[in-house]
């Protein structure tokens, strides 16, 4: 594998279920990110972790939970979802440290969610 | 939430013809202005980052120019080809914050 892989592709999960998306990166970046992109508004950073902390987490509301376990992986955690919160969940990774973002970002193919 | 505008939100040219696009940021705390190429069922594709005022980037037809005192970017593409057909993005970084615009959707007709 190459890139940024997502997993699954496409996801259609009731408001009561518990599932998980998942980003791999096989750059050797140390900066990875969660957006949401919904219908007809621009990409939203949800989150971004350097070197595996959390230093960016941008008012996401708290049944959208991230996890880092090392570099190269980085995971979303759904529950309790809204129907609102179906959109497209992109995971995306690049060089460099700290919150302002220089360095270009390699995108993953994404995750169509479904809430229903 | 920072402004970030695009426009025009969407243009169809024929092609040959040469186009260009506006990014317009906020022009306080600025650290970076990047553009991405995103086409119909694949991911966004890094074009450029820019860091400095007067910034000019090329990559084969696509360039941009960067003004950070003004707060606005263009981007050029020279002889559009069918291939170009995709959503152009600006975002805008700052110290703490990476806000998109919401893009110019290019439509060239062959």
């Amino acid at each position: 594998e190459t890139g940024v892989t997502q997993t699954p592709r496409h996801l259609v999960m009731g408001m009561t279920n518990k599932k998980s998306l998942k980003c791999e990166q096989h750059l050797g970046h140390n900066a990875m990110y969660w957006y949401k992109q919904s219908a007809k508004k621009p990409l939203e950073l949800m989150f971004v972790y350097s070197l595996e902390e959390r230093v960016e987490n941008n008012s996401v509301p708290s049944r959208f939970s991230p996890e880092c376990p090392n570099s190269s992986h980085l995971f979303l955690h759904l529950h309790t979802l809204q129907p609102e919160d179906s959109a497209l969940y992109l995971c995306a990774s690049s060089q460099g440290t700290g919150t302002a973002i220089y360095n270009e970002q390699f995108f993953g193919p994404g995750t169509r969610l479904t809430v229903l | 939430i920072l402004n970030v505008e695009q426009s025009p939100q969407s243009l169809h040219v024929q092609e040959g013809d040469s186009t260009n696009f506006t990014c317009s940021f906020p022009s306080s705390n600025f650290y970076a202005l990047h553009w991405y190429r995103w086409e119909t069922a694949k991911s966004p594709e890094a074009l450029f980052v820019m860091t400095l005022n007067g910034d000019e980037k090329k990559k084969g037809r696509i360039s941009a120019t960067l003004n950070t005192k003004e707060g606005y970017s263009y981007l050029y593409i020279k002889g559009s080809q069918p291939e170009d057909s995709a959503t152009y993005l600006c975002a805008f970084s700052n110290f703490n914050k990476f806000y998109f615009g919401s893009g110019t959707k290019l439509n060239v007709k062959p």
